[in-house]
């Protein structure tokens, strides 16, 4: 696609739901990362994908929270039993390659667990 | 660890003027730099990417400057006009490792008609 496309844009859970949020990467990209936003919080990075696998996943909060990428495309964080500190915008970025290279985002899924 | 500095907070000049913001990072062992804008409720928009080996980068009214040895950048925007208002955020990657970016916390600026 022309950019990185990130689904829902918005979700209202209540707590202790689980959640699926989706990124498509612009075609051609072989890394993938989510990085999390919240208020007073700044930008954190949770996980990094290079194809399909993850060679690093040190900014995953806890063990509730999961990542896959298939077909070295698509990816799916998954946050099961959501808490309200989960709350937050989660952004999903690619790039072409590992390293040294221009890092592009998405739009963004604003989460608010109720 | 790797942290990034981003002052002022929050800037606001009138349309027109030239305005620099600043980026600073304690670990000068970076693969590259790169500044982004953010408008309200938006994903980020890359604005300009310095690798660790350049100086600057410049992007039509916008040059950004690298200095690694002091662990400076420097965000300069000529002619500012009011849909430049936004949220500026740099972030760095380390080197030796995957392009994991580490963020300042942005300077808001408002560019006043």
């Amino acid at each position: 696609g022309a950019g990185v496309s990130q689904s829902p844009s918005n979700k209202v859970t209540e707590k202790g739901k689980d959640v699926e949020l989706r990124c498509d990467p612009i075609s051609g990209h072989t890394a993938l990362y989510w990085y999390r936003q919240s208020l007073g919080q700044g930008l954190e990075f949770l996980i990094y994908f290079q194809g399909n696998s993850a060679p690093d996943k040190s900014g995953l909060p806890s063990d509730r929270f999961s990542a896959e990428r298939t077909g070295g495309s698509v990816s799916t964080l998954t946050i099961q039993r959501t808490q309200q500190e989960d709350s937050a915008v989660y952004l999903c970025a690619s790039s072409l390659g590992a390293a040294n290279t221009e890092a592009f985002f998405g739009q963004g899924t604003r989460l608010t667990v109720v | 660890k790797q942290e990034v500095t981003q002052i002022p907070a929050a800037l606001s000049v009138p349309e027109g003027e030239n305005l620099v913001l600043n980026c600073s990072f304690t670990d000068s062992a970076i693969y590259n730099l790169q500044w982004f804008r953010q408008d309200p409720g938006k994903g980020l928009t890359s604005l300009l990417l310095i690798q660790s080996s350049q100086r600057e980068q410049t992007s039509g009214r916008l040059n950004a400057s690298l200095d690694k040895s002091s662990g400076r950048s420097t965000l300069y925007i000529a002619a500012s006009q009011p849909g430049d208002s936004a949220t500026y955020l740099c972030a760095v990657s380390r080197s030796g490792g995957a392009q994991k970016l580490v963020f300042g916390q942005g300077t808001r600026l408002t560019i006043n008609p």
